[in-house]
């Protein structure tokens, strides 16, 4: 079975400028997470999807950050523009309705100059 | 809002020693979960513990939780270098919610 994938892996970007993530979840896993996790933290979650719905975005810094997920599938993160701040991973995890196992992809190393 | 504390923040051991990293919550456990991190990677799950009392082990990694003092502990016999990582717990906040994680303990193991 394949995992949750993500792309880039890595990506370097000045500040002001915009970035995008891809995160496509393992196949039937209709909960879809984005995490953000900055050095020496634990993750801490941006949003949550079920399904093409959005379950929390709480924690979304609305005014620079978006995400989607149009088809119920995979899913797109996007930062307009980028802050120093925003240096992080950003993990992306998928879990079956009703799991309670989060399975997570190998993350998306975001630094930004 | 919940907050998991870690404990030790890292950690170095001899191989071939026993260790223990705790993780403590400020509310009430719905269940937790242990993640095992490489340096820059994506998690890897090990173990998940939903009722108190529970003790689940992998291969040379157990972990236990403790509803009442809101803890769990994770432990590592005979340590070698592939245990080395960031081990990180987590927890809904209630049912099905995302994970809420402690801020990792980093752990080496040194020959």
């Amino acid at each position: 079975e394949a995992g949750v994938a993500q792309s880039p892996r890595y990506k370097i970007i000045e500040k002001r400028q915009s970035v995008a993530f891809w995160c496509n979840p393992i196949s039937g896993h209709a909960t879809l997470y984005w995490y953000q996790q900055i050095l020496g933290q634990g993750p801490k979650l941006l949003i949550q999807f079920q399904n093409n719905g959005v379950v929390d975005d709480s924690q979304l810094p609305k005014d620079r950050f978006s995400a989607e997920r149009l088809k119920g599938v995979d899913s797109t993160l996007k930062i307009q523009p980028a802050k120093l701040e925003d240096s992080a991973v950003y993990l992306c995890a998928s879990s079956l309705p009703g799991g309670r196992e989060q399975f997570f992809g190998p993350g998306t190393r975001l630094t930004v100059l | 809002s919940q907050e998991l504390e870690q404990s030790p923040q890292s950690l170095i051991v001899q191989e071939g020693k026993n260790l223990t990293i705790n993780c403590t919550s400020s509310k009430t456990l719905y269940g937790l979960y242990w993640y095992k991190q490489k340096y820059g990677e994506g998690l890897i799950f090990l173990m998940m513990l939903q009722k108190g009392g529970e003790e689940k082990s992998h291969e040379k990694i157990t972990a236990k939780l403790d509803e009442k003092k809101q803890q769990s502990s994770l432990h590592i016999t005979a340590s070698q270098p592939s245990h080395a990582g960031i081990y990180l717990c987590g927890a809904p906040k209630s049912g099905n919610t995302p994970l809420v994680f402690g801020k990792g303990t980093r752990l080496s193991v040194i020959a």
